[in-house]
C-alpha cells in the first residue's frame, strides 16, 4: 500500500476536465514537502509533468495543472485529448521514512 | 541533450547478485544527485535509492536497505546499483533518474530502464 493515495482510474471524454487526487498525511504532503507529478505512457519511462506542486517544465502543455492544499494535492487535465491516456503518479517526501521519494500508487487515465 | 542509459539487467536466481550501471551524458554529472526507481511488472513506481552528487550521502528504501548499495564514479559519469540477496519481489524495471534542483529535486531526466528478473 502506497504512502500517497491515488484513485486507481479516472476517465473522461475528449475535451472534458478530469482531476486526480493525491492524499498524504502530516509526515509528507502536510509537512510542507513539494508534490511532483509524472506521466507514463504505455511502454515508456515516466516523464516529469508538474514540479513544485504547480509548475510546468518547458514543453508541458498548459492543459496540465497542479495544486496542493493541506495533506493533499491534485492534478487537473483540461481539454482532455486522446494522447493524454496514460498512467499518472504523484511523488513527495516523507519524514517518517528513511530518505527520499515516495510515490502514489498511480492513476490510469482513460479517454472515452 | 541530457541522457541516461541503464545496463546490467538480466535473469538471476533468488539469493544472487547483480550490478546495474547508468551512464550519463549531456550534463555535469557530479553536480546532480542521482536516484534509482523501480517498477514491478504491472505495478506502480517505487523509489529505491538516492546518492548525492559527490557521493557522500546515500538513502535507501526500507525494502532494499542492507541488500542494495548505490555508488557513482564521477570520472566515468556513471551511477551504479549493487544488488545482493535478491528476492522474487525485486523483479522490476529499474530506472535511473536525475534529481533536478531546478525542478525542486523532482526526477527530471529518466533512462529507458533495465529489466531485472529474479527467478529460479
Amino acid at each position: 500500500q502506497s504512502v500517497l493515495t491515488q484513485p486507481p482510474s479516472v476517465s473522461g471524454a475528449p475535451g472534458q476536465r478530469v482531476t486526480i487526487s493525491c492524499t498524504g498525511s502530516s509526515s509528507n504532503i502536510g509537512a510542507g514537502y513539494d508534490v511532483h507529478w509524472y506521466q507514463q505512457l504505455p511502454g515508456t519511462a515516466p516523464k516529469l509533468l508538474i514540479y513544485g506542486n504547480s509548475n510546468r517544465p518547458s514543453g508541458v502543455p498548459h492543459r496540465f495543472s497542479g495544486s496542493k492544499s493541506g495533506t493533499s494535492a491534485s492534478l487537473a487535465i483540461t481539454g482532455l485529448q486522446a494522447e493524454d491516456e496514460a498512467d499518472y503518479y504523484c511523488q513527495s517526501y516523507d519524514t517518517s521514512l528513511s530518505g527520499s521519494g515516495v510515490f502514489g500508487g498511480g492513476t490510469k487515465v482513460t479517454v472515452l | 541533450e541530457m541522457q541516461l542509459l541503464e545496463s546490467g539487467g538480466g535473469l538471476v536466481q533468488p539469493g544472487g547478485s547483480l550490478r546495474l550501471s547508468c551512464g550519463a551524458s549531456g550534463f555535469t554529472f557530479s553536480s546532480y544527485a542521482m536516484s534509482w526507481v523501480r517498477q514491478a511488472p504491472g505495478k506502480g513506481l517505487e523509489w529505491v535509492s538516492t546518492l548525492s552528487g559527490r557521493g557522500g550521502n546515500s538513502y535507501y528504501a526500507d525494502s532494499v536497505k542492507g541488500r542494495f548499495t548505490i555508488s557513482r564514479d564521477n570520472s566515468k559519469n556513471t551511477l551504479y546499483l549493487q544488488m545482493n540477496s535478491l528476492r522474487a519481489e525485486d523483479t522490476a524495471i529499474y530506472y535511473c533518474a536525475q534529481d533536478s534542483p531546478a525542478y525542486g529535486d523532482a526526477f527530471d531526466i529518466w533512462g529507458q530502464g533495465t529489466m531485472v528478473t529474479v527467478s529460479s
